[in-house]
């Protein structure tokens, strides 16, 4: 069935660097994206949402892209540091549904000092 | 910033026995979903609901699983019969509104261990 999925399973960056996470979805009736952090015991915290008719949103230090022709997401973190550690997750809706989620796989961002 | 809580935070039990996860959305929210995290792999849809009411749910929600609003604060999942392949981390979340683009609010999870 069509899903959401990630490219890397970890990243691995020095603090203070910029990280890039990348999602691929397949869904084309998607209009809704999500990233969510994923810290060690804890629930999916929201990070950042984008809609279909935006290419690009920013928030604090943190920016998601959406190329819609290419079905790709990317979540873009400035200035890591140690606290960013943890698994991210995008994840897809539908604006027009019931508040129904679609994750992708997760990637694991791991912060160097 | 208001919290959905969720008890136990670790849940064991046999297979073949029922369990209830519990969970305590946020109070002004309408909305409330279940969803699971098998080790390792993705976070998984399982129910919303609204209005006492089931709106969607997912083909993993078979017959073994029920959800209930038993007052005005809790939310419950429960299992009838375990299975092994139920082990996993089980999230309650909730939004104010149930269409999509809502914000979901998690809570910290139940790690359900089925022996």
């Amino acid at each position: 069935g069509e899903s959401v999925g990630l490219h890397l399973p970890t990243l691995s960056v020095q603090e203070g660097d910029n990280s890039i996470i990348n999602c691929a979805y397949s869904n084309s009736a998607s209009d809704y994206f999500i990233w969510y952090k994923q810290e060690s015991g804890k629930g999916p915290q929201f990070i950042i949402d984008i809609r279909s008719n935006m290419d690009k949103r920013q928030g604090q230090r943190v920016t998601v892209l959406l190329n819609k022709t290419v079905k790709h997401l990317s979540l873009q973190i400035a200035a890591t540091q140690p606290g960013d550690s943890a698994v991210y997750f995008c994840a897809e809706g539908s604006e027009g549904g019931y508040n129904k989620l679609i994750f992708g796989a997760g990637t694991r961002l791991a912060v160097h000092p | 910033e208001p919290e959905v809580t969720q008890t136990p935070s670790h849940q064991v039990t046999q297979m073949g026995q029922e369990v209830i996860l519990r969970c305590v959305p946020i109070s002004n929210h309408l909305y409330f979903y279940w969803y699971r995290q098998i080790l390792g792999q993705k976070v998984e849809f399982l129910v919303s609901f609204y209005n006492n009411e089931i709106s969607e749910k997912s083909e993993i929600f078979d017959d073994q699983f029920s959800v209930e609003r038993p007052d005005g604060s809790n939310f419950t999942l429960k299992i009838r019969s375990t299975k092994l392949e139920d082990s996993a981390m089980y999230f309650c979340a909730s939004s104010v509104r149930g269409s999509g683009g809502e914000k979901l609010f998690f809570g910290s999870g139940t790690q359900l261990s089925v022996l």
